[in-house]
């Protein structure tokens, strides 16, 4: 069966920071990779997807970024947080039909 | 912009009752249509996925779908306490690749 882990799982990092959240998934091969992050108020927000290796789309203008260096990692990066990044970051990937299946999630607090 | 509305709540129902969950979207081409739920401080989990107009059950859920009304709802018979929770309405509108819009949720209570 296809897992989906996602670290670290809560992070508090000062404004100017930088930020690295990684994700792999295991049991597929090949799958669509999702970034989402969820702030209050605001919903579910996609940020990025990656249809394979080195392959990104961005879905959202921000001063973050994302990388898959392998085909079943995902990686969410930021060369300098600001407090507007907080939230709660969701990765995930597509199964059959369009079904999207979150890893657990990374609560990042810029303070 | 693909848009996806559901009344944010709470929704406070008593346990046993019927739970009726709304949710209206804006893409008239959208073709899947999925339920989610999320526990305070975790990540949404699949609960239904419907594609084809009419009522799709599972156990204790029935989703409906509606697409020249453009709306979706999830029916919880018989509710537990345990069905506390926000519930996510989430479309996709075609084309491969891109993820799924969700609404902001509805945060259910359910009244022992």
């Amino acid at each position: 069966s296809q897992t989906i882990h996602q670290w670290p799982a809560t992070l508090v990092q000062p404004v100017g920071s930088p930020l690295s959240l990684e994700c792999t998934v295991e049991g597929t091969s090949n799958p669509n990779l999702y970034w989402y992050r969820q702030a209050a108020g605001r919903g579910l927000q996609l940020l990025f997807y990656s249809v394979g290796i080195g392959q990104i789309s961005s879905e959202v203008p921000q001063n973050l970024s994302a990388s898959r260096p392998q085909d079943r990692q995902f990686i969410l990066s930021s060369k300098k947080l600001l407090l507007s990044d907080s939230g709660f970051y969701l990765c995930a990937w597509k199964g059959i039909g369009n079904t999207i299946y979150f890893g657990e999630g990374s609560w990042l607090t810029v303070v | 912009q693909k848009e996806v509305e559901q009344n944010s709540g709470p929704l406070s129902v008593p346990e046993g009752a019927i739970a009726s969950l709304n949710c209206t979207y804006s893409d008239r081409g959208s073709q899947s249509f999925f339920w989610y739920r999320q526990y305070s401080g975790k990540s949404p989990e699949l609960i239904m996925f419907i594609y084809s107009n009419g009522d799709k059950e599972d156990g204790r859920f029935t989703a409906q779908l509606n697409k020249a009304s453009q709306y979706v709802s999830l029916l919880i018979r018989d509710s537990q306490p345990s069905d506390s929770a926000t519930y996510l309405c989430a479309v996709h509108s075609g084309g491969g690749a891109d993820g799924l819009t969700f609404g902001k949720g509805t945060h259910l209570i359910i009244q022992p």
